[in-house]
């Protein structure tokens, strides 16, 4: 089946550590984009990537790296520098055409901090 | 980006039509209008999504005004697998950059 996978369902962090998040898509779309929701809230962009080896900033990069290496991989790294990580993090993918293109989210990663 | 805005939530009967409301007064030409919505701990999916016409696919229905200032998602049956959050997002032709999310509206449906 085509879709978007996130790996780990959960994951804890603990003070001072950088930890990974998985994001993998098999619809062979060429942008894909990592977003950041608090409870109660709506989704904030962190970061995107249109291409395969560049990606841009969202609108809360700081404190999370990214690298686009492959077409069908988006990992996120959260940083230690991100002073408050706890959060449910979703990735989605589209492809970039010319009429208003749908974006199609994984299952996402919730990350608690210890 | 064009902003919208849409109630915080709303409460419907099972089996029956809801009409979920968004303005979206600054809207440029070049804006389609998308609908998303979010089950309770899982990532968004698409609903549906037109530029000027209304739109009609299995899930719901589109209404955009003539002035496009405002636009209204109807589902024409609600069942109680319809409880999201339902979001209202303005996403420019031909662009590839991530989605700007409001609140929503949280759509209850009562049995």
């Amino acid at each position: 089946d085509g879709g978007i996978t996130q790996s780990p369902k959960y994951l804890f962090r603990k003070e001072g550590q950088n930890v990974t998040l998985s994001c993998e898509q098999n619809l062979n779309h060429d942008a894909m984009y990592w977003y950041r929701q608090d409870p109660g809230q709506g989704l904030r962009l962190i970061y995107y990537s249109q291409i395969v080896n560049d990606f841009q900033k969202g609108d809360i990069a700081e404190g999370y790296s990214v690298s686009r290496e492959k077409k069908e991989s988006f990992p996120l790294t959260v940083t230690s520098a991100q002073k408050n990580p706890t959060a449910f993090y979703l990735c989605a993918s589209c492809i970039v055409l010319l009429a208003g293109e749908t974006q199609y989210f994984g299952p996402g990663t919730r990350l608690l901090v210890l | 980006d064009a902003k919208t805005t849409q109630p915080n939530s709303m409460e419907s009967n099972e089996e029956e039509p809801v009409h979920l409301p968004c303005n979206h007064s600054t809207i440029s030409g070049t804006d389609y209008i998308h609908w998303y919505r979010q089950l309770p701990s899982q990532g968004p999916e698409y609903v549906i999504h037109g530029l000027t016409s209304n739109v009609n696919n299995r899930m719901a229905s589109l209404a955009i005004a003539e002035d496009r200032k405002s636009s209204t998602l109807i589902l024409h049956r609600a069942t109680l697998r319809d409880a999201a959050v339902y979001y209202c997002i303005l996403r420019e032709g031909g662009g590839a950059d991530g989605l700007t999310f409001g609140k929503g509206t949280h759509l209850i449906i009562q049995p």
